[in-house]
């Protein structure tokens, strides 16, 4: 069966550097996001990306967040300048035009 | 109004037992309703998902009953089993964008 799949699954980075989450979705689907999750808390949306641009974004995708799908198959979240607070597990999803959406299993994201 | 309100926080029912969770919501733009199953270290797993044309989707053991007028819909558990024991998050999606909003998440142990 088709996955989401997500690298790495842990990062450890310092404050202040630059972080690129990677996410190959389900290959036949057109929608992709990002969500993230701090620990023990809700799901929080982040962006959608639909034909090769944003199509909408939260409050917390802010301009230290950017998103891209530099070839057939990735789809990648950066985060230019990490802070303490971006610590969380980031889920990549996909979905077909039904919204029926399929997540990754998450990369733990630890900002020291 | 962007908000979904899920209760209970945590729950916890006999194996063979009904899990009930519910869900409330504000926005009359949501126009698709999913669940999710969450294990611990693990993305979210779409469950079961309606729509607002439809007031019951039954799918096995899961079951989502929709209100429209009450703007609520809730996941019933038939004959729950402690391999169900997850965290369970509703959502909606706005149908004005890709925006998924989702629960606070309800922690549901079954005790074999």
């Amino acid at each position: 069966e088709p996955e989401v799949t997500q690298t790495p699954s842990h990062q450890v980075t310092q404050m202040g550097q630059e972080v690129i989450l990677r996410c190959v979705p389900i290959s036949n689907h057109l929608y992709f996001y990002w969500y993230r999750q701090i620990l023990g808390q809700k799901v929080e949306f982040l962006v959608s990306f639909y034909n090769n641009e944003i199509s909408e974004k939260s409050e917390i995708f802010d301009d230290q967040f950017s998103v891209e799908r530099p070839d057939g198959s990735n789809f990648t979240l950066k985060i230019r300048s990490t802070k303490l607070e971006d610590s969380a597990m980031y889920f990549c999803a996909s979905s077909t035009a039904n919204y029926e959406q399929y997540f990754g299993p998450g990369t733990r994201l630890t900002v020291t | 109004q962007q908000q979904v309100k899920q209760s209970p926080q945590s729950l916890i029912v006999q194996k063979g037992g009904i899990s009930i969770i519910n869900c409330a919501y504000e926005n009359t733009a949501f126009d698709y309703f999913p669940w999710y199953q969450q294990f611990p270290g693990k993305g979210p797993a779409l469950l079961i998902a309606i729509r607002p044309d439809v007031s019951e989707k039954k799918e096995g053991r899961f079951t989502i009953s929709f209100n429209k007028s009450a703007k609520q819909f809730s996941l019933h558990i038939m004959d729950s089993q402690p391999g169900d024991s997850a965290t369970y998050f509703c959502a909606a999606r706005d149908n004005y964008g890709q925006n998924f909003v989702f629960g606070p998440g309800t922690r549901l142990s079954v005790l074999p």
